[in-house]
């Protein structure tokens, strides 16, 4: 089946240094990835559709300078929380779709981000 | 808007089927989804439904849609311990966006 693979699984930072995510589609190429964000207890909120190619479209709300996403290939989206704050510890959730198809999304294990 | 809700807790024995509710409001979704997430994990996809389909059963995943009350249930037969974990209920919306309900905590007792 398809599979989605994020890294790092966790991060630790200090406030004010910027953290990069990773999210691979390992089996299918994905013209489209999404990224998320979970608060705990919470549901998942889209924060931003990345497009390879192209720029992410961002979320009302959502601060595009702060959450920098870049798409440069089919099978990789990055995703750069930058000047990291206290608050922006959450934890990131990406997904993709195979290419020119109705199939589901698919999720990665998500990052665990904790700023100190 | 789009909205997806669900109930926030369900408790079974094990060995009893367990039922998860959701409804939603975007008649317009082509796909209705279930996830499972574990704690500290990411979102495993667990079933999904095309909206032109009222039933799909897949081993102990049975997923029954009632577009006209929009309304979407997921039973699981002979629940197990294993199965405890939070379950989100998603719908896809224009643009390919999924709408994820707040997620069951489905708790089993031995």
């Amino acid at each position: 089946g398809a599979v989605v693979s994020q890294h790092p699984s966790r991060v630790i930072c200090k406030s004010g240094t910027s953290v990069k995510i990773e999210c691979r589609s390992l089996d299918f190429q994905a013209t489209t990835m999404f990224w998320y964000r979970q608060f705990p207890k919470k549901s998942l909120m889209l924060m931003a559709t990345s497009n390879e190619g192209s720029k992410a479209t961002y979320e009302q709300g959502v601060e595009k300078d702060k959450f920098l996403i870049n798409h440069a290939s089919l099978t990789l989206s990055t995703l750069t929380v930058t000047s990291a704050h206290p608050e922006d510890s959450s934890f990131y959730i990406c997904s993709a779709r195979a290419v020119g198809t109705d199939s589901p999304l698919h999720f990665g294990n998500g990052t665990r981000l904790t700023v100190t | 808007g789009e909205d997806v809700e669900q109930s926030l807790f369900l408790s079974v024995r094990e060995g009893d089927s367990s039922v998860i509710n959701c409804t939603y409001t975007d008649s317009s979704s082509t796909y209705l989804y279930w996830y499972k997430q574990e704690p500290g994990a990411g979102l495993q996809l667990l079933t999904y439904i095309f909206s032109n389909m009222d039933m799909k059963q897949d081993q102990r995943l049975t997923v029954l849609l009632n577009k006209k009350d929009k309304h979407l249930s997921l039973r699981i037969a002979d629940t197990q311990t294993g199965d405890s974990a939070i379950y989100f209920c998603a719908e896809s919306t224009k643009g390919n966006k999924l709408v994820f309900g707040a997620g069951t905590i489905l708790r089993v007792k031995s």
